[in-house]
């Protein structure tokens, strides 16, 4: 199984709708990262999250992780269209190492 | 601040032929860099990760005489695609760290199509 997994593979909302993306891991996490990617570009960092029970916020979104250091939400309030993208987390498993991505969340605002 | 860039954005190529992408950090100093690999609607592959001054360390899998990296300075990285085929053909992407920092910052990728 994924080391990562990230749910709903895709998701469409009416503008103006909350949206929540999941990440789950099956092992403790060091790191949890949120990128945003629009199809056929690079990845634009979002947040980090470290601690246990961590929460940041950056504009209209907003991201957990929980105690356990095992699952994050990135949850977005009133989407608007600019919010459409891949987003993708990424797990670091100890200090200075590698990232593994989940398979990424499809997002899609309707006007 | 951490902007990473890449180039070529895109490159078409014959079969057998050699293409180089470079990746630099344009405002910082990089003392790591990875490449990874997407195929569409996948996710990212970490390929290799890169320090400055030694060899790269390859994922399993990854033919290490077939992607050639090359971390010269603390600024630039090269993949280099040797004998390209059609199946390389792919979204390479690189992404960089500040030291203490260890978040990755991405560069906007490069579409490879071997024909």
């Amino acid at each position: 199984s994924q080391e990562l997994e990230q749910s709903p593979q895709s998701l469409i909302v009416q503008e103006g709708k909350n949206l929540t993306i999941n990440c789950t891991s099956s092992k403790t996490l060091y790191g949890l990262y949120w990128y945003k990617q629009k199809y056929g570009e690079g990845l634009i960092f979002l947040m980090m999250l470290q601690k246990g029970g961590e929460e940041k916020s950056h504009e209209k979104i907003t991201a957990k992780l929980d105690e356990k250091k095992q699952q994050s939400s990135l949850h977005i309030t009133a989407s608007q269209p600019s919010h459409a993208g891949i987003y993708l987390c990424g797990a670091r498993r100890a200090a200075g190492n590698k990232l593994t991505f989940g398979g990424g969340t499809r997002v899609l605002v309707k006007p | 601040g951490a902007v990473v860039s890449q180039h070529p954005s895109r490159v078409i190529c014959k079969s057998g032929t050699s293409v180089k992408i470079e990746c630099r950090s344009l405002d910082f100093q990089a003392t790591t860099m990875f490449w990874y690999r997407q195929f569409p609607k996948q996710s990212l592959m970490l390929m290799a990760t890169s320090n400055e001054g030694s060899k790269a360390t390859y994922e399993q899998g990854v033919e290490k005489d077939k992607f050639l990296i090359n971390h010269a300075s603390l600024t630039l990285s090269t993949l280099t695609v040797t004998s390209a085929h059609p199946e390389d053909s792919s979204f390479y992407i690189c992404s960089a760290t500040i030291l203490v920092q260890e978040t990755q910052y991405f560069g906007p990728g490069t579409r490879l199509l071997v024909l």
